[in-house]
């Protein structure tokens, strides 16, 4: 079946340039997570929706990023006025609500962002 | 706060050979614990995961983990490596969010070269 989803791949942008990133996750899945990828900090969680339930933005690293989620499925993070530091892979992941606390997240290829 | 140690960067070894990834982490609680893999350009694949009951886990292609509480380790093997092993290893425990999400903290993750 189909996994999660990524779009675009790459994105190359200017400093200062905003920034939409986006998900589409495993069709049945209600979490769904973002997650950063960088030399620096290496993996690190960003944001996690659940439902209709209001995210978790705990590990949004500025107010210059934001993410939302239109109809329980898509989900776009959004990146404002970008900084070199940035600059990093982005991965979504996706889970079912079943299982509790035991979730297995389903991630997707990423999207390179390289911010010059 | 929950933490993960992966203690070596690149792990070299022969097809054939034997393998042993160590990880340790730290966490209040019991904790959830995960090994992902991640090819160039790939994606996080999961490997294996821990939540409770036989601390010995199988899981695909061939791995396993040990979960030793005493120790804090989730160490990851494969009794014979295969050239298309060579990828990057992480290993993540899973905090539990207000909401019922399962954030997942990672290690620094392990490189593995695999000579022919």
């Amino acid at each position: 079946g189909a996994g999660v989803s990524q779009s675009p791949s790459n994105k190359v942008t200017e400093k200062g340039k905003d920034v939409e990133l986006r998900c589409d996750p495993i069709s049945g899945h209600t979490a769904l997570y973002w997650y950063r990828q960088s030399l620096g900090q290496g993996l690190e969680f960003l944001i996690y929706f659940q439902g209709n339930s209001a995210p978790d933005k705990s590990g949004l690293p500025s107010d210059r990023f934001s993410a939302e989620r239109t109809g329980g499925s898509v989900s776009t993070l959004t990146i404002q006025r970008t900084q070199q530091e940035d600059s990093a892979v982005y991965l979504c992941a996706s889970s079912l609500s079943l299982e509790g606390p035991r979730r297995t997240q389903y991630f997707g290829p990423g999207t390179r962002l390289l911010v010059l | 706060a929950q933490s993960v140690t992966q203690p070596d960067i690149h792990i070299t070894v022969s097809e054939g050979a034997s393998l042993e990834l160590r990880c340790n982490y730290s966490y209040g609680a019991t904790p959830y614990l995960f090994w992902y893999v991640q090819s160039p350009g790939q994606g996080l694949q999961l490997l294996l995961k821990y939540f409770s009951g036989d601390t010995l886990v199988q899981g695909i292609k061939g791995f396993e983990a040990e979960f030793k509480r005493s120790q804090s380790s989730f160490n990851l093997r494969k009794p014979s490596v295969h050239w298309s092993d060579a990828a990057e290893y992480f290993c993540a425990v899973g905090f539990i969010l207000t909401g019922g999400g399962n954030k997942l903290t990672f290690g620094t993750g392990t490189q593995l070269k695999v000579e022919l």
